[in-house]
């Protein structure tokens, strides 16, 4: 049981260049989401999804895109990376039952 | 005003020492709170869920105040190993099944011998 699984760990962009984070969870949780994290911002919801083909905008959605193929994988896309987009990023998963987040490890993006 | 505001710290106290964060909210229709704890470039996790009554796990001690809406950690004999940044948790009604959470910017701890 690996939980939540998010790769890469690391990662740097050029302005304008496109990316996709990844993230797979294996504990058949309905909710997954992902965040940005900043100094002295805390944690910023980006897009959410509450079920297979189903996700809505968080507080910063811009410049973002998701989907839910699967109850699995929520891998979130970077269109055209600018350098407000560094940022440390973290998917999460939620259980109904008590309401815990399962975070990734996190993935640390920079935009040059 | 931020939904959720923390005091960001840093807080340094010697091992054995007892030290306590508040949380504030601004929503009084908030259902649910959280301290989740943070180590230095780690993810999140979950330290413990507040209740109305105010619950205790080991040396770690949560207490909720509706009326003044704010939500309290107290760490009694403080190790070394509790150093990491603390993050208070709101959920609020709406959004899904699920509701909005929304995260603190963190409270940092720092234990030293």
């Amino acid at each position: 049981n690996a939980g939540v699984t998010q790769t890469p760990k690391f990662q740097v962009l050029k302005t304008g260049q496109s990316m996709t984070l990844q993230c797979a969870q294996d504990m058949n949780h309905e909710y997954m989401s992902w965040y940005r994290q900043d100094p002295g911002m805390g944690l910023r919801l980006i897009h959410y999804s509450v079920g297979a083909g189903i996700t809505d905008q968080g507080e910063v959605p811009n410049g973002y895109n998701v989907s839910r193929s699967t109850t699995e994988d929520f891998p979130l896309r970077l269109l055209s990376a600018a350098p407000s987009q560094t940022s440390v990023y973290f998917c999460a998963s939620i259980t109904g039952e008590n309401e815990k987040l399962f975070f990734g490890s996190g993935t640390q993006l920079s935009v040059l | 005003r931020k939904e959720v505001e923390q005091d960001p710290g840093p807080f340094n106290v010697p091992e054995g020492a007892t030290v306590a964060f508040n949380c504030t909210y601004s929503n009084s229709a908030s259902q649910s709170f959280f301290w989740y704890r943070q180590d230095c470039r780690k993810e999140p996790k979950l330290l413990m869920s507040v209740y109305s009554s105010g619950n205790e796990d080991g040396r770690f001690t949560a207490q909720l105040n509706r009326a003044s809406q704010y939500i309290s950690l107290l760490i009694r004999d403080s190790k070394l190993s509790d150093s990491a940044t603390y993050l208070c948790v709101v959920k609020n009604a709406g959004g899904t099944s699920y509701g909005k959470l929304t995260f603190g910017q963190g409270t940092i701890l720092t234990v030293h011998p």
